[in-house]
């Protein structure tokens, strides 16, 4: 069975960088077939896509956070991560990682997620 | 991007009664790979989303089978046959057929 946590600062400064890592167990990010994606929920609301990075490093962004994200992975303490740069007010929100099987269209595991405030 | 809208936002449901939420796609969810790329998620309170349903119909492992979806191009249903306690949360339907990925604005079953 897959599992996924999340682990970052709780409080991240605006205009500062934030930066998550999910650590994946009972699954290797570097062997194909999966996506390992970043979701956020604001408080109270939906969800939004991030991105996701694929075991070659490929990746996809949401365009709307595009210029903004970068996802990465580190094959060697089979970890992904994430990192929004400028933060504001706005990116407050609850940061989950999932997996979704290449090509299959759905997430099947989740992280219990984190919650990231920005604020001075 | 593709928008999602779920009916209704929320539903007061007796213990034991049926109920079912919709959601309908802005375009067509048809993949060039032929399928449906439209699964539903359960948020318990507290709780990270959780996969019900993938691919229009198909049951996620160990889901309840009063969990059913139906439905073809933009126009999704998520039914409970028999709604129980547990099943208190927020429902969404999401989309991966086209990037960005989208979610509904979530349904609110409550127990009346």
């Amino acid at each position: 069975q897959v599992q996924l946590q999340e682990s970052g600062p709780g409080l991240v400064k605006p205009s500062q960088t934030l930066s998550l890592t999910c650590t994946v167990s009972g699954g290797s990010i570097s062997s194909g077939g999966s996506y390992w994606n970043w979701l956020r929920q604001h408080p109270g609301k939906g969800l939004e896509w991030i991105g996701f990075i694929y075991y070659s490093g490929s990746t996809n962004y949401n365009p709307s956070l595009k210029s903004l994200v970068t996802i990465s992975k580190d094959t060697s303490k089979n970890q992904f991560s994430l990192k929004l740069s400028s933060v504001t007010a706005a990116d407050t929100a609850v940061y989950f990682c999932a997996r979704e099987v290449a090509g299959s269209g759905f997430f099947d595991y989740w992280g219990q997620g984190t919650l990231v405030t920005v604020s001075s | 991007d593709i928008v999602m809208t779920q009916t209704p936002l929320s539903s007061p449901v007796t213990l034991g009664q049926p109920a079912s939420i919709s959601c309908r796609s802005s375009q067509s969810l048809v993949h060039s790979d032929g399928n449906t790329h439209l699964s539903w998620l359960q948020q318990r309170p507290g709780q990270p989303p959780r996969l019900l349903i993938y691919r229009i119909s198909n049951r996620f492992s160990g889901v309840p089978d009063r969990f059913s979806g139906s439905g073809a191009g933009t126009d999704f249903t998520l039914k409970i046959s028999r709604v129980e306690a547990e099943d208190v949360g927020v429902y969404y339907c999401m989309q991966a057929t086209q990037f960005p990925y989208t979610f509904g604005q979530g349904t609110k079953l409550e127990i009346k």
